[in-house]
């Protein structure tokens, strides 16, 4: 599976929009990009994937770039809440795995 | 409905001890993954099952047994453990083992080895 790499941590300021980055620049045809977040303690949550398309759904928005060498996910509004850990994840379309690397802490404040 | 519910949240353990891991997902998912996390870390995968067959093992010590009795059910047995390998187990599921399903998450059971 492709490797991504991902800011180590993220400031943004409540009701504001949190852009992620993730580099996956040796993506293959093949592999689709996940994120998951996972807040202090609790299991990760599946947020959103996506293939090549641009993907939306009522937690975050995905954009993936034409080349799929890099991709962002948008918190269109953030809230304490969203304070936790986020990772990108690139999966094989024909593979069990999900691995994850080292993710971005993102930190909301007031 | 996407739960994946993991019995228990806390374990303690010495290192003698025989204990169990229990995972359960009524969601008719097919796929059955075992992940350890230490603190600050990201998860790790240890097992996968798919289609109630272990299709995966990352190099896991055999002190870590899972076993998966039918499509719902997975469990992790733990015999003679070591104090590292305290940390959260976190077992998920998805449809199949196709990269396209999504992978769901239980809260995870804390373990400490003492």
């Amino acid at each position: 599976d492709a490797k991504t790499t991902q800011p180590t941590s993220m400031d943004c300021a409540e009701g504001r929009a949190a852009n992620l980055p993730c580099n996956h620049s040796t993506i293959s045809g093949n592999e689709y990009v996940y994120w998951y977040r996972q807040i202090h303690s609790q299991g990760p949550q599946y947020i959103i994937h996506g293939l090549k398309n641009n993907e939306t759904n009522e937690m975050a928005s995905l954009i993936i770039t034409e080349d799929r060498k890099s991709s962002t996910l948008i918190l269109p509004h953030a809230t304490l809440r969203d304070t936790a850990v986020y990772y990108c994840i690139v999966r094989n379309l024909n593979t069990d795995k999900l691995i994850f690397g080292t993710g971005t802490r993102l930190q909301v404040f007031p | 409905d996407t739960e994946v519910t993991q019995t228990p949240k806390h374990l303690v353990m010495g290192m003698t001890n025989k204990k169990s891991l229990k995972c359960e997902q009524h969601m008719g998912h097919r796929a059955m993954y075992w992940y350890k996390q230490k603190a600050k870390k990201p998860p790790e995968l240890m097992f996968v099952y798919s289609y109630e067959k272990l299709s995966i093992n990352e190099s896991v010590p055999s002190r870590f047994s899972p076993e998966c009795p039918n499509s719902s059910l997975l469990n992790l047995h733990l015999h003679a453990l070591q104090p590292e390998d305290s940390a959260l187990y976190l077992c998920a599921s998805s449809l199949s083992g196709y990269g396209g399903n999504t992978i769901y998450f239980g809260e995870g059971s804390w373990l400490t080895v003492v």
